[in-house]
């Protein structure tokens, strides 16, 4: 079926740490995958993607890492602020690109 | 200038009645979705609308009935509401269909949804 899992459901960390999330997902055929930071109150707004010809992705503190073999994909920050506070979403597009699905999100929290 | 807006951010109403929420995007994006966001944050598809043609309806009651008069609007009516249509409705679109690298999905700021 359409799944995305999405490990650990909170995380905290002291600012400076590095922070990691974990997605896997089922479809050997999905070759978009997002990731949405939501803050308390407002939208889930994009802040990284790959696709599948890609292994790794870089923005300055953050990081996406893919094995395709493995389906698995993984979000990174490093040297977190406390204002990365907020609910992660990893995503992956199923139905030949038609929709994304969502993982069940990560609570980050960033202690100062 | 909102790119993604949705109308009313609050919406409080008894078990029963009919309310509709509406959607409008100025970015010229061609596809256009209802999402679902229950209390434990979890973000479910409910709709897509690629220039106006449904494409994506999941098991949704069919008491919910998305309406896309063009492209830039995508509106969803919800019958005789009940306790567990509680919710934030958040409207999206993206340039084409959105699982694509070249097709992100930009959200609007929500729709709170509140059945008593």
């Amino acid at each position: 079926g359409e799944n995305v899992e999405q490990h650990p459901s909170t995380l905290s960390v002291q600012e400076g740490d590095s922070a990691v999330i974990k997605c896997t997902y089922s479809d050997s055929a999905s070759n978009y995958f997002p990731w949405y930071k939501q803050e308390l109150g407002k939208r889930p707004q994009l802040i990284i993607d790959i696709r599948s010809n890609v292994g790794e992705k870089k923005d300055q503190r953050i990081a996406v890492t893919l094995n395709k073999t493995a389906k698995h994909f993984s979000l990174h920050i490093t040297e977190t602020q406390p204002e990365d506070s907020a609910v992660y979403f990893c995503a992956a597009s199923y139905e030949y690109g038609n929709k994304l699905v969502f993982g069940a999100g990560t609570i980050l929290r960033v202690k100062s | 200038d909102t790119a993604v807006s949705q109308t009313p951010k609050y919406l409080v109403t008894q078990m029963g009645n009919d309310k509709s929420i509406k959607c409008e995007q100025n970015l010229g994006h061609d596809t256009m979705y209802w999402y679902k966001q229950d209390s434990k944050k979890f973000l479910k598809i409910m709709f897509s609308y690629n220039n106006k043609e449904l494409i994506i309806n999941e098991t949704v009651p069919n008491r919910f009935s998305p309406k896309s008069p063009d492209k830039a609007h995508l509106n969803l009516h919800i019958n005789s509401l009940e306790l567990g249509d509680s919710a934030v409705y958040f409207c999206a679109s993206s340039p084409s269909t959105g699982g694509s690298y070249n097709s992100p999905l930009h959200f609007g700021n929500g729709t709170r949804l509140t059945v008593t």
